[in-house]
């Protein structure tokens, strides 16, 4: 079965700082591997999504994100951070028997 | 849009009461999930179903019971409701594909007192 490991569970930085956030998974086939944001009294929404090709994939607001086949991991980064960057980020995987696991989340604070 | 909608917001609920938490999407989407959010445990898969009348136990079932007799609508069911459980559980859909992404709603804050 498959489980994802976000390595930092909060990352302060300040503001036009890059930021890098960890994820690592663990799967024994192949995997499709998303990142979703969760700003404060709100649902999940996506961000960026990995399936196949390219292993830097490409996202809203920015981030990206690029897929370590060798490593098992699938970090998410951005250049330069903006205070509404402050949120919370879960990095997910899916795999071949329907469910949806996800990682224990980075609270991500970007400071003035 | 996909729209994903949970009945409540916030519930408050007293120990040993039987509550069921409802959750509608409008995409006819095969998968539906419910998942608990707990700080520094990020979220947890309590049941998802990928049919009607279809079910699989995630990693916390345990306490927990669901319901899917339509395909638009998941119910989960707290048979007897206790302090741990107070939560925010949050429902999600999707399409029978893996490579798509899920669809939350806006989560119910439950509260067991």
């Amino acid at each position: 079965a498959q489980s994802v490991t976000q390595l930092d569970s909060q990352v302060p930085v300040f503001e036009e700082a890059p930021v890098e956030l960890r994820c690592n998974y663990s799967s024994s086939v192949s995997v499709y591997l998303f990142w979703y944001v969760q700003y404060p009294n709100q649902g999940l929404q996506l961000l960026l999504k990995y399936l196949s090709g390219s292993t830097l994939v490409k996202g809203i607001n920015g981030f990206e994100a690029e897929f370590n086949k060798s490593q098992t991991s699938f970090h998410l980064r951005k250049p330069s951070v903006h205070i509404s960057d402050t949120a919370e980020y879960f990095c997910a995987v899916s795999e071949g028997n329907n469910d949806m696991r996800f990682g224990a989340g980075t609270r991500l604070t970007v400071k003035p | 849009d996909v729209k994903v909608t949970q009945s409540s917001r916030y519930l408050v609920k007293r120990t040993g009461e039987k509550v069921f938490l409802e959750c509608v999407q409008d995409m006819d989407h095969e998968n539906m999930f419910w998942y608990r959010q707990d700080p520094g445990l990020g979220l947890r898969l309590i049941y998802f179903s990928y049919d009607v009348k279809m079910k699989e136990k995630g990693d916390i079932p345990e306490g927990y019971s669901v319901s899917r007799e339509k395909k638009e609508r998941f119910s989960l069911i707290l048979e007897s409701a206790s302090t741990n459980q107070t939560s925010m559980y949050l429902c999600a859909s999707r399409t029978g594909a893996l490579f798509t992404e899920a669809f939350f709603g806006q989560g119910t804050r439950l509260t067991v007192v």
